[in-house]
């Protein structure tokens, strides 16, 4: 079966620092994507990253940014000069022909 | 915010009713799913269409059913709401390639008594 794992359920960070949230997944794929979706309480799903597998550069979106190891099958997000509004669960998920798998969600809460 | 619409937001209904959850994007874009979320938990795809006239299911077995007459509109239906449906229902839609983003909805959220 293909999973996604999030291994911290729960996170704080204070703000203006910086945290990673960890993601394993276990596919026999070879070419596949993933993802980094935010869902703030109440408010739509939105994508904050997304990776292609066969490239080996990290993705960077402004202050998110991944560190992808394709051998280990790790993804981790980090989010940098963090702020109010990045408390969120955060998912970790990956496509396969448009399919989406997700992982369990880490819950993000931002100190003032 | 993306483009993407689900009515209703809420709905409180009693067990054995028929109900559709209404969801539609106006992006033009050939894949919609939906998705069943738990509180706190992970999304589980549930169906997911390609085109118009296409209806898969999803990796979660589900009593509900789903159409795709047009391009903008995918609802799905309960045709006997049971306090086991209780449950979050997010439709989403992306464009045909593998790698595109989905674009959530804001999620209707069902409670059968």
């Amino acid at each position: 079966a293909q999973t996604v794992t999030q291994s911290q359920p729960e996170m704080s960070v204070q703000e203006a620092e910086t945290v990673t949230l960890s993601c394993t997944y276990d596919t026999s794929e070879s070419d596949y994507y993933l993802f980094w979706y935010k869902q703030p309480p109440s408010r739509q799903m939105i994508l904050v990253i997304r990776q292609e597998a066969y490239k080996q550069q990290n993705a960077t979106e402004n202050r998110f940014s991944v560190n992808f190891q394709k051998a280990a099958k790790s993804f981790s997000l980090k989010i940098s000069d963090s702020q109010l509004g990045d408390a969120a669960m955060y998912f970790c998920a990956y496509t396969i022909g448009s399919r989406l798998t997700f992982g369990e969600g880490t819950q993000l809460t931002v100190n003032p | 915010e993306a483009d993407i619409y689900q009515t209703p937001r809420y709905l409180v209904i009693g067990t054995g009713k028929k109900i559709t959850l209404e969801c539609s994007q106006t992006m033009g874009h050939d894949k919609m799913y939906w998705y069943q979320q738990d509180p706190g938990m992970e999304l589980h795809l549930i169906h997911y269409s390609y085109g118009v006239n296409s209806t898969e299911k999803g990796d979660l077995s589900s009593e509900s059913t789903v159409s795709r007459i047009r391009t903008e509109h995918f609802p799905l239906t309960l045709e006997s709401a049971r306090p086991s449906h209780t449950s979050q229902y997010l439709c989403a839609s992306s464009r045909s390639q593998a790698w595109e983003t989905q674009y959530f909805g804001p999620g209707t959220r069902l409670l059968v008594l």
